[in-house]
């Protein structure tokens, strides 16, 4: 089965920036979409990027458009988030997550980086 | 933005009870509504998928049912593992989740 492993997660000023990195094994991380979710804590899941399999595709929701950018490489096997501008309210637990399909529900999960914006 | 509303907030059953859980959409989502479960301090984990597809592995107790803007969650007979937080997801606009409903095990 396939594992997703996340790193990349710190302690950044507000206004400062991060890049997160996905690293996937056990899959064939060509074929599928991927997508970053986060948690705030005590809170629920909110959804934040999300790329198609050749990485021609974003999208994003309205409270980190513009801020934040998803990529990956494929030739790793690896995901990104570049978070730009950071605010307080950006601090969560920070989720990669496997598309089953194109637009399709999240079937695998890492187990999280947590990143944190504070002064 | 499709606004996923879930019901109860919390749920408080003994082992072997049956858990009605709802999720109601603001617009049609068609089927395209999941189900996770997130255990404490663990990810998320895909439960159903297109409103009443099972994910692999998943135990046949949990189905779930539902189509348009009204769904539901069913747990057949609890058992003590299916203490978590469960939440809704539509896929037909982007994705968003629903709040999440509690469920305890007394």
């Amino acid at each position: 089965e396939g594992q997703l492993l996340e790193s990349g997660g710190n302690l950044v000023q507000p206004g400062g920036s991060l890049r997160l990195s996905c690293a996937a094994s056990g899959i064939t991380f060509s074929d599928y979409g991927m997508a970053w979710v986060r948690q705030a804590q005590g809170k629920g899941l909110e959804w934040v990027s999300a790329i198609n399999a050749t990485g021609t595709k974003t999208y994003y929701p309205a409270p980190v458009k513009g801020r934040f950018t998803i990529s990956r490489d494929n030739s790793k096997n690896t995901l990104y988030l570049q978070m730009n501008s950071l605010r307080v309210e950006d601090t969560a637990l920070y989720y990669c997550a496997k598309e089953t399909g194109h637009m399709g529900p999240f079937d695998i999960w890492g187990q999280g980086t947590m990143v944190t914006v504070s002064s | 933005e499709i606004v996923l509303t879930q019901s109860p907030g919390t749920l408080s059953l003994s082992p072997g009870e049956r858990a009605t859980l709802s999720c109601r959409a603001s617009q049609s989502v068609n089927t395209y509504l999941a189900w996770y479960q997130q255990r404490p301090g663990q990810a998320p984990r895909l439960l159903m998928y297109d409103a009443s597809k099972r994910a692999t592995g998943i135990p046949a107790r949990f189905s779930g049912s539902g189509s348009g803007t009204d769904f539901t969650l069913t747990i057949s007979s609890l058992e003590p593992e299916d203490s978590a937080v469960y939440y809704c997801q539509q896929r037909i606009n982007s994705w968003t989740f629903g709040q999440g409903t509690k469920v305890e095990i007394k």
